[in-house]
C-alpha cells in the first residue's frame, strides 16, 4: 500500500496549458504539503494545509491553486504553465505541524513544459 | 530566517568504509528538529535520521549516526560500512513549530560509494 501517492508520475505539456497533479495519504495524517524540486535538486516549500485548511502558501505565483476537498487529498492546479514551472512537484504529508513528525513523500511528478 | 546550508556538492567513500556529510543551520529558535532524508536516483525521499534539539544525544539508526553540536549548529551524517545502496542524494532539513512543520532543507549533497 502507497502511503502518499500522487499522479500522474510525468507530465509533458505545452506552454500556456493548464495542468493538475493529484495527491492521496492513506496514512491519517492532518498536514499535506506541495514542494518544489529545481533542475538543481533544491526542495522549497509551495504550500500546506493542517485539516483541509491553508497554513503555508510561499509566495508561490498566482497561476498555482491548491485544493484540499478533505484531509486525506491535496491537488494541485497550475494555470497558464510556463517554461520555467518545468520541475518535479513533490506532495508530503505529516501527522500535524508541529515540526516533530517527519514527512512522508509521494513519489514525485516531473512536469516538463515545452 | 531559517537557513540550512550542505556545504560539499559531491562526496565519494569506498564501499565499506565511513563518510561523514555536513550540515550547518542558521536559526534564532531554541526548539527544532533536525532530519537527513537520501534522494536515490529513484527520486523517492526517504527519512534516515531525525534529531530533536533538546536532546543532547545523537541520534542513530544502524548505520547512520549524527553528530549534533547545537552550540556550533552543526549537523552531519555519519554512515558507516557504506554500501552501493547508500549512493544518493543527502538532503539536511530543518522544521519548527514556528515554521507550520515545513521543512528548510539544504542544497543536498550528492554520495558516490565505489565498489
Amino acid at each position: 500500500d502507497t502511503a502518499v501517492s500522487q499522479t500522474p508520475k510525468y507530465l509533458v505539456t505545452q506552454m500556456g496549458n493548464d495542468k493538475s497533479i493529484k495527491c492521496e495519504q492513506n496514512l491519517g495524517h492532518d498536514t499535506m504539503y506541495w514542494y518544489k524540486q529545481d533542475s538543481k535538486k533544491f526542495l522549497k516549500i509551495m504550500f500546506s494545509y493542517n485539516n483541509k485548511e491553508l497554513i503555508i502558501n510561499e509566495t508561490v505565483p498566482n497561476r498555482f491553486s491548491p485544493k484540499s476537498p478533505d484531509k486525506a487529498h491535496l491537488n494541485l492546479h497550475i494555470n497558464s504553465l510556463e517554461l520555467g514551472d518545468s520541475a518535479v512537484y513533490f506532495c508530503a504529508s505529516s501527522q500535524d505541524n508541529r515540526g516533530l513528525s517527519p514527512l512522508h513523500f509521494g513519489n514525485g511528478t516531473r512536469l516538463t513544459v515545452t | 530566517a531559517q537557513t540550512v546550508t550542505q556545504s560539499q556538492p559531491e562526496m565519494s567513500v569506498q564501499e565499506a568504509e565511513t563518510v561523514t556529510l555536513s550540515c550547518t543551520y542558521d536559526t534564532s529558535e531554541s526548539d527544532y528538529y533536525l532530519f537527513w532524508y537520501k534522494q536515490p536516483p529513484s527520486r523517492q525521499m526517504i527519512l534516515v535520521i531525525r534529531q530533536e534539539a533538546y536532546k543532547q544525544q545523537n541520534a542513530t539508526e544502524n548505520r547512520f549516526s549524527v553528530n549534533f553540536q547545537k552550540a556550533a549548529k552543526s549537523f552531519s551524517l555519519k554512515i558507516s560500512d557504506s554500501q552501493l545502496g547508500d549512493a544518493a542524494m543527502y538532503f539536511c532539513a530543518y522544521s519548527s513549530y514556528n515554521q507550520g512543520g515545513k521543512l528548510i532543507f539544504g542544497q543536498g549533497t550528492e554520495l558516490s560509494v565505489k565498489p
